[in-house]
This record gives C-alpha cells, sequence and structure tokens, in this order.
C-alpha cells in the first residue's frame, strides 16, 4: 500500500540555522511528490513538487527538496531559516495516474529565536 | 489569499445532527476536493469531484456525502454525527482533473461536536 512517512514529529532549529525535513515514501512507481506548509489557523500552502527530470526541485519561500529514487525520499531543505518559517510541513504523494493523494503525519518546525 | 472560500468557518453541534460544509473553488477551477483533519488521524482525503463528477473516493464515512454543482462550487454533507466526527474539514481546489495539478486550500471549517 501507497505510504508517506516523516518520521520527525516536532523539530526545533535556530533563526539562521539550515533545515532538512524528512520524507520517505512508499510506492511501487516513481509517484507524484509535494511538500505543504501550513500555518496555525490555515489551510494548506503548496511549496513545491516534483514530477519528473531535475530531482532537486525549488519551490516558494527559498525552499527546495530532492527526490532520491534510491532512498525513497524527497527530503525539504533550506539553508536559512527564518521565524516566519514555523508552522507545520506535511509531504504528500499521489500516484501519477489518480486522484487519490497521500499525505505525512506532518513536522512541526519551531523557530528559536 | 488562495482563493478558496470554505463556510462556516466554524461549526458546533451535537451528536446525531446532519452539518453542509460549503466550498467556493478558485475562479476557473473544475476540480474540488474534500479533506479531514484531525489530531488522531491526520490529514485524511475524502472525495474529489471534477466538473461536477465523483472522481475518487479516500476515506469517506458512508455517513458523509458530497456533491458539486453546475456553478462548480461543493457541499459536503455529514450526517448522523458522532463525537469523532469533530475536525478540520479543508476544501482544495485545483484547474483540471489530477495529476500534475497543484491544489489550492481554503483555510477550513472548524466542525466541533458536543
Amino acid at each position: 500500500a501507497q505510504s508517506v512517512t516523516q518520521p520527525d514529529i516536532h523539530i526545533t532549529v535556530s533563526e539562521g540555522a539550515s533545515l532538512e525535513l524528512r520524507c520517505n515514501y512508499s510506492y511501487g512507481a516513481t509517484p507524484y511528490l509535494f511538500w505543504y506548509v501550513q500555518s496555525p489557523g490555515q489551510g494548506l500552502q503548496l511549496l513545491l513538487k516534483y514530477f519528473s527530470g531535475d530531482t532537486l526541485v525549488q519551490g516558494i519561500k527559498g525552499f527546495e527538496a530532492e527526490f532520491k529514487r534510491s532512498q525513497s525520499s524527497f527530503n525539504l531543505r533550506k539553508p536559512s531559516v527564518h521565524w516566519s518559517d514555523a508552522a507545520e510541513y506535511f509531504c504528500a504523494v499521489a500516484p501519477s495516474s489518480a486522484s487519490k493523494i497521500i499525505f505525512g503525519s506532518g513536522t512541526r518546525l519551531s523557530i528559536r529565536p | 489569499d488562495s482563493g478558496v472560500t470554505q463556510t462556516p468557518k466554524h461549526l458546533i453541534t451535537a451528536t446525531g445532527q446532519r452539518v453542509t460544509l460549503r466550498c467556493s473553488p478558485r475562479s476557473g477551477d473544475l476540480s474540488v476536493y474534500w479533506y479531514q483533519q484531525s489530531l488522531d488521524q491526520g490529514l485524511q482525503f475524502l472525495i474529489h469531484y471534477y466538473n461536477g463528477e465523483e472522481r475518487a473516493k479516500g476515506n469517506i464515512l458512508e455517513r458523509f456525502s458530497a456533491q458539486q454543482f453546475p456553478d462548480l462550487h461543493s457541499e459536503l454533507n455529514l450526517s448522523s454525527l458522532e463525537l469523532g466526527d469533530s475536525a478540520l474539514y479543508f476544501c482544495a481546489s485545483s484547474a483540471r482533473d489530477w495529476g500534475n495539478q497543484p491544489q489550492h486550500f481554503g483555510d477550513g471549517t472548524r466542525l466541533s461536536i458536543l
């Protein structure tokens, strides 16, 4: 069965430090991969997506993610975090030909001043 | 502002009751998706409509139903409500059918069952 695992429930980093949020998926073929961010009291906002091609994808707000087929991973990175990046981050996977999307359990990011 | 409008923002009701959640998609978007977000279940995909037709079902209970109207707005109907139905319900829209279309989320309806 398809699944998405975000092993870190909560991460705290200092402002200005680098960030990496982990995401592993289980799926037979290469799925469509997404990262979304949810600020408190708001809906989800798409940060970036991977469908094919270059395995390093750039997103909004200075985020990037790298698809590694051999590791079934799609980790999210940012070189220098800002206090406004504090939020919940969700990795998601969808088969290329269907409507169903599966979200990971989310990683809550806190920023230390 | 994603352009997706959900009403009401908050809803408080009792067990056994029925409620209707409404979603207006972003202008020009034909697809509407419904999700349920709760502490114990996380974010769960419920159902997807495209241009008025049901396209996919996720973990949607039989007590729940949805439809998309000719003007493309959608409603999610929840009946025989139970305490466990308390959650945040999100609607999202995309331009066309699923696949390579990013989804734009509304701010959700918070449903509290007393």
